[in-house]
């Protein structure tokens, strides 16, 4: 069946620090694969998001990530990372012959100073 | 572009009684999609209509819950009775592709019933 997976519930870095968050996902044809995030009380932004062509996309807010097709991944990255990154990051996918976006569970990020 | 917007942002009531949370679109999205989110259980979608025609509501809960959307500007989701594990907070979302195309989410109705 299909699924998506985000390994780290909650990641914590220090501001200025590298950010990587995981996503895999398991489906037999290559899916469309977003990234979401959530600012605590808010409903989700799309960050970037992932149909064909170059398997690295740049988004918003100067966040990156990687579409590895042999690892099922989707990495979301962010070289330096602020305190206003704090929130939730969900990774979506999306499959055509599929009836909806499946969302990941999400991975908490908090930045400490 | 106002966005998607919803209503109420925050319901308390008791348990028993009628809820009734609404959405608007954002014009010219064919798609629109209500969501739960709870502690527990994530995001999970509940059903989705194509203009203004619901397509799949396997994820609504039980017979409690209903969504109906009466023309493309606006959508109700309504439980009745409510119960204190209906406590979650419900987004609504619009899009022009239900796989492929970017989610537009409202700022969410957080329901609480005591």
């Amino acid at each position: 069946a299909q699924s998506v997976t985000q390994p780290d519930i909650h990641i914590t870095v220090s501001e200025g620090a590298s950010l990587e968050l995981r996503c895999n996902y398991s489906y037999g044809a290559t899916p469309y694969l977003f990234w979401y995030v959530q600012s605590p009380g808010q409903g989700l932004q799309l960050l970037l998001k992932y149909f064909s062509g170059d398997t690295l996309v740049q988004g918003i807010k100067g966040f990156e990530a990687e579409f590895k097709r042999s690892q099922s991944s989707f990495n979301l990255r962010k070289p330096s990372v602020h305190w206003s990154d704090a929130a939730e990051y969900f990774c979506a996918v999306g499959v055509t012959s599929y009836d909806k976006v499946i969302f990941g569970p999400g991975t908490s990020l908090s930045v400490i100073p | 572009d106002a966005g998607v917007i919803q209503s109420p942002r925050h319901e308390v009531t008791e348990m028993g009684q009628e809820v009734t949370l609404r959405c608007k679109p954002i014009s010219g999205h064919d798609y629109l999609f209500w969501y739960r989110q709870t502690m527990m259980r994530g995001l999970e979608l509940l059903i989705y209509f194509n203009n203004n025609v619901p397509i799949d509501d396997s994820g609504m809960p039980e017979d409690r819950f209903s969504a109906k959307m009466p023309n493309a500007s606006f959508s109700t989701l309504k439980i009745q009775p409510s119960e204190p594990r209906d406590s979650a907070v419900y987004f609504c979302a619009s899009s022009w592709d239900k796989n492929t195309g970017e989610l537009f989410f409202g700022e969410g109705s957080r329901l609480t019933v005591l």
